[in-house]
């Protein structure tokens, strides 16, 4: 079956732009996560849905940052004005339900170069 | 502190060498899991294991072995006879039944080892 698919695979703004990503779950998949990888910080968790439950945005690096998910299934993550150190790759994950003991599969991922 | 630490930036191999990967991580939690993912140079991250803290049998998947030892703390990754193809960074992750957060089952990555095998 079909896997997490993420949109833009790449993108390239200039500071000061607004831009989306977006990700599309693996059907039937409640749990949907966003993490951002870049090189001084690694993998870092970012925000957490829950079917249609308040997302969990503790890991989100400023009000710069937000995300929706609509109808329980593809999610949008929001960058407002943005700026050089928001360059990094962004993770989109799901799994069949929240909780430790559930894998989370991955998409590919979108590139975002902030110029 | 970090939770998951790899201590092994790089490693370089040559084809049918083994390698062995290691993962140490930190939790007060006595209910955790434990993950290794792959990242080929595509960059899709690719789901290897889930481990949790209550089955320390080591486990083996072809050319794939995982040592769980919770008295030190690690789950190591080796791979037996290395290929080519083994080329990538290789993550550990964690996931804790208590989170400080309400997040169930965010994980927690290592820095990830690059591998490198040599034909």
């Amino acid at each position: 079956g079909a896997g997490v698919s993420q949109s833009p695979s790449n993108k390239v703004t200039e500071k000061g732009k607004d831009v989306e990503l977006r990700c599309d779950p693996i059907s039937g998949h409640t749990a949907l996560y966003w993490y951002r990888q870049s090189l001084g910080q690694g993998l870092e968790f970012l925000i957490y849905f829950q079917g249609n439950s308040a997302p969990d945005k503790s890991g989100l690096p400023s009000d710069r940052f937000s995300a929706e998910r609509t109808g329980g299934s593809v999610s949008t993550l929001t960058i407002q004005r943005t700026q050089q150190e928001d360059s990094a790759v962004y993770l989109c994950a799901s799994s069949f339900q929240p909780g430790q003991q559930e894998t989370q599969y991955f998409g590919p991922g979108t590139r975002l170069l902030v110029l | 502190a970090q939770k998951v630490t790899q201590a092994q930036t790089e490693i370089s191999v040559v084809e049918k060498e083994d390698v062995t990967l290691d993962c140490v991580y930190e939790t007060r939690d006595t209910t955790y899991y434990l993950f290794w993912y792959k990242q080929p140079p595509s960059g899709e991250l690719v789901f290897l294991i889930r481990r949790n803290s209550f089955d320390e049998q080591n486990e083996i998947s072809g050319r794939y072995s995982w040592n769980f030892q919770k008295s030190t703390s690690s789950f190591n990754f080796t791979i037996t006879a290395s290929q080519v193809v083994d080329s990538a960074v290789y993550f550990c992750a964690l996931s804790e039944k208590k989170d400080r957060g309400s997040t169930l089952g965010r994980l927690y990555f290592g820095r990830g080892t690059q591998l490198t095998v040599w034909p």
